[in-house]
């Protein structure tokens, strides 16, 4: 079974330009999950979609933005880039939103602010 | 607030000897609790988790945790430790919200490096 999948690998993007990374769920999952892992803060919570709509998101300004298209695939978007977004993005995907689900990790995208 | 702290911010163990990693909680209501390892320049990877039942919980590559509800704990645990055990833990608690209701995220802890020695 093929797990959580991320584009691009690794992404360089100038201040104030827009990123745009994908995640693609495993097979039969529907929710989708974004965090950020930011060096010296952790892993942080983004965004939660869920069968199409988002769910709940993370203490992050509204130049984060995303959605999940209908085959449950997602896409994060930040816009007006800053040094500070420089992180690993990671993906996660679970069966439901339910509160036992596990949710599992995609390998990442590297965004690189110059 | 829910929140999870690793004490730790890195175990040294030789190999073959016993491993324990830290974690303790802080919720409102029952704890949903997780154990995911991240090696380097990877996304995560989980282990095992904590919904109900009995407190030892077992998971994958040979680890285990202790729930612990009096002392809100969630200790993880490998009975003899490999060199490939070597990287990063995390210990994560379902961000069950103010009222009660998932919020559908996890809450991390800020790791734990573990290195073990030939």
């Amino acid at each position: 079974e093929a797990g959580v999948t991320q584009s691009p690998t690794h992404l360089i993007k100038t201040r104030g330009q827009q990123a745009t990374l994908r995640c693609s769920p495993i097979s039969g999952h529907t929710s989708v999950y974004w965090y950020q892992q930011a060096l010296g803060l952790g892993l942080q919570f983004l965004l939660w979609y869920d069968e199409g709509e988002e769910r709940n998101r993370g203490n992050f300004p509204p130049r984060f933005s995303g959605r999940q298209f209908p085959n449950y695939s997602s896409e994060l978007n930040v816009n007006a880039l800053e040094l500070e977004d420089s992180a690993l993005y990671l993906c996660a995907s679970s069966f439901s939103g339910g509160t036992a689900d596990t949710q599992y990790f995609g390998p990442g995208t590297r965004l690189t602010v110059l | 607030a829910q929140s999870v702290a690793q004490p730790e911010d890195q175990v040294n163990v030789a190999e073959g000897n016993p491993l324990t990693v830290k974690c303790t909680y802080s919720v409102s209501g029952n704890p949903y609790l997780f154990w995911y390892v991240q090696y380097p320049n990877r996304g995560l990877q989980f282990l095992l988790k904590y919904i109900t039942g009995d407190n030892l919980v077992k998971g994958s590559y040979g680890f285990e945790a202790e729930f612990n509800k009096s002392q809100t704990s969630f200790h993880l645990k490998k009975p003899s430790a490999l060199v490939s055990d070597s990287a990063l833990y995390f210990c994560a608690v379902r961000d069950m919200g103010a009222y009660g209701g998932s919020q559908g995220n996890l809450i991390f802890g800020k790791g734990t490096k573990l290195s073990v020695k030939p």
